[in-house]
């Protein structure tokens, strides 16, 4: 079965240092999100990719960088962690094909900044 | 820009009763496609619903929902509540001038006790 990986799950880092939360896809999907969910603003878009090379911003992408080496991988990059990173950050990838272009979504992974 | 609106934060219930979460959207575009993800605890979110057409009914897992674009809603329905059915849910919209980008509501945490 298709898959989306993060890597790692649980990360805590401390205020100004730099984090890189990973993610991997078997889906062969063009486009791949980063999303962070926080309690009542449920899933907000930081970064989203077309495909290898590319990378667009979201609704929310101020303090964070993308990168997007290959089909399979995606990054998400903060050079100088805030407490207000403090989240659950999910990965998605999704084929842009299609009326409904459905996202599959890896596991999250929770970073604490401290 | 678009919008989605999930009136409940935090939804409980007994077991055995029904279930109906609230959905409502916002889009200039006629061209909506709208969509329940579930978020079970320890698991990655994935898809529950999706429809695109005007009054029709789509149902999967026992829940069931009805786009009314008249209304703008999109409600998620099931007829009785099981304790496995607690979990975070999500309604998102997608139109295709976002291209594959979605739209989150700020997500329903539903409880179920016995």
């Amino acid at each position: 079965e298709a898959a989306v990986t993060q890597s790692p799950r649980n990360k805590v880092a401390v205020t100004g240092g730099k984090v890189t939360l990973s993610c991997n896809q078997t889906n062969n999907h063009n486009n791949m999100y980063w999303y962070r969910q926080d309690t009542g603003h449920g899933l907000r878009l930081i970064h989203y990719s077309y495909g290898a090379g590319s990378t667009e911003k979201g609704d929310i992408p101020d303090g964070y960088k993308a990168s997007r080496p290959s089909q399979e991988n995606f990054s998400l990059i903060l050079e100088l962690a805030t407490p207000s990173q403090t989240s659950v950050y999910f990965c998605a990838s999704g084929d842009p094909t299609g009326d409904y272009a459905e996202q599959f979504f890896g596991p999250g992974t929770r970073l604490t900044v401290l | 820009g678009d919008s989605v609106t999930q009136k409940e934060g935090l939804v409980t219930l007994t077991e055995g009763l029904p279930v109906m979460l609230n959905c409502t959207y916002q889009t200039i575009y006629s061209n909506a496609f709208l969509f329940w993800y579930v978020h079970y605890l320890n698991e990655s979110p994935r898809l529950l619903l999706k429809s695109s057409t005007d009054n029709k009914r789509t149902e999967h897992q026992g829940f069931h929902a009805t786009l009314h674009k008249s209304s703008s809603s999109f409600h998620l329905q099931k007829s009785s509540a099981q304790l496995s059915d607690s979990a975070l849910y999500y309604c998102a919209l997608r139109n295709n001038n976002a291209g594959a980008k979605l739209t989150f509501g700020g997500g329903t945490r539903l409880t179920v006790r016995p």
